[in-house]
């Protein structure tokens, strides 16, 4: 069955730091994955996914995140972060039907100035 | 840009209630999918459609039902609403067209309590 997991519950950074969130999942067949970010009382916004390609995905925001098939993980990476990232971060993998996604925890992001 | 929106931000029921959920996509997308979210628990899918009339069961759909009489509409309902059914509710959309690989395109969600 296709799983994700979020280690972290929370990541903290200041600002101006790379920020890491960390994704690994497991899959049976091709892995299509997913970063969301969730902002306070409000719905998911999509950030990147990787499908196939290049193991290194660009996405919104200054964001990217990297696929290690090997390791099978998927994190999420930033080179400098902002206060303004602060958020709920959500990765997902596409389910074997490929039809809905299946979320992880989730970590919430805290970024300090 | 897509849409996608959820006829409530916030409402209040009591036990035994009947509660209706309503979310509307303008991007004409075959697949629509509730959730609800949890701390903690991330988000578990409820209940999607890949077409009018069509429904396919998630993860958690005990307590619920759901409804497509339109492409653009989705609707949640809770027959008979409880205490632990409180959550955060999230609607979203994706197109079926070109494979598995669209992303899903969420509403604002519906925080429900119910007393």
């Amino acid at each position: 069955a296709q799983s994700v997991a979020q280690p972290e519950d929370q990541v903290n950074v200041a600002e101006g730091n790379p920020l890491t969130v960390k994704c690994t999942y497991s899959v049976s067949g091709n892995p299509y994955l997913f970063w969301y970010v969730q902002y306070p009382n409000r719905g998911l916004q999509f950030l990147l996914k990787y499908i196939t390609g290049d193991n290194l995905v660009k996405g919104s925001y200054g964001f990217e995140a990297e696929f290690n098939k090997s390791q099978t993980s998927f994190h999420l990476k930033k080179p400098s972060a902002l206060v303004s990232d602060s958020a709920l971060y959500f990765c997902a993998v596409r389910d074997q039907a490929g039809t809905a996604l299946i979320f992880g925890k989730g970590t919430t992001l805290s970024v300090s100035s | 840009d897509v849409k996608v929106t959820q006829s409530s931000r916030y409402l209040v029921k009591r036990t035994g209630e009947k509660v209706f959920l309503e979310c509307v996509q303008d991007m004409d997308h075959e697949n629509m999918f509730w959730y609800r979210q949890d701390p903690g628990l991330g988000l578990r899918l409820i209940y999607f459609s890949y077409d009018v009339k069509m429904k396919e069961k998630g993860d958690i759909p005990e307590g619920y039902s759901v409804s497509r009489e339109k492409k653009e509409r989705f609707s949640l309902i809770l027959e008979s609403a409880s205490t632990n059914q409180t959550s955060m509710y999230l609607c979203a959309s994706s197109s079926l067209a070109g494979g598995p690989y669209h992303e899903q395109f969420f509403g604002p969600g519906t925080r429900l309590t119910v007393l």
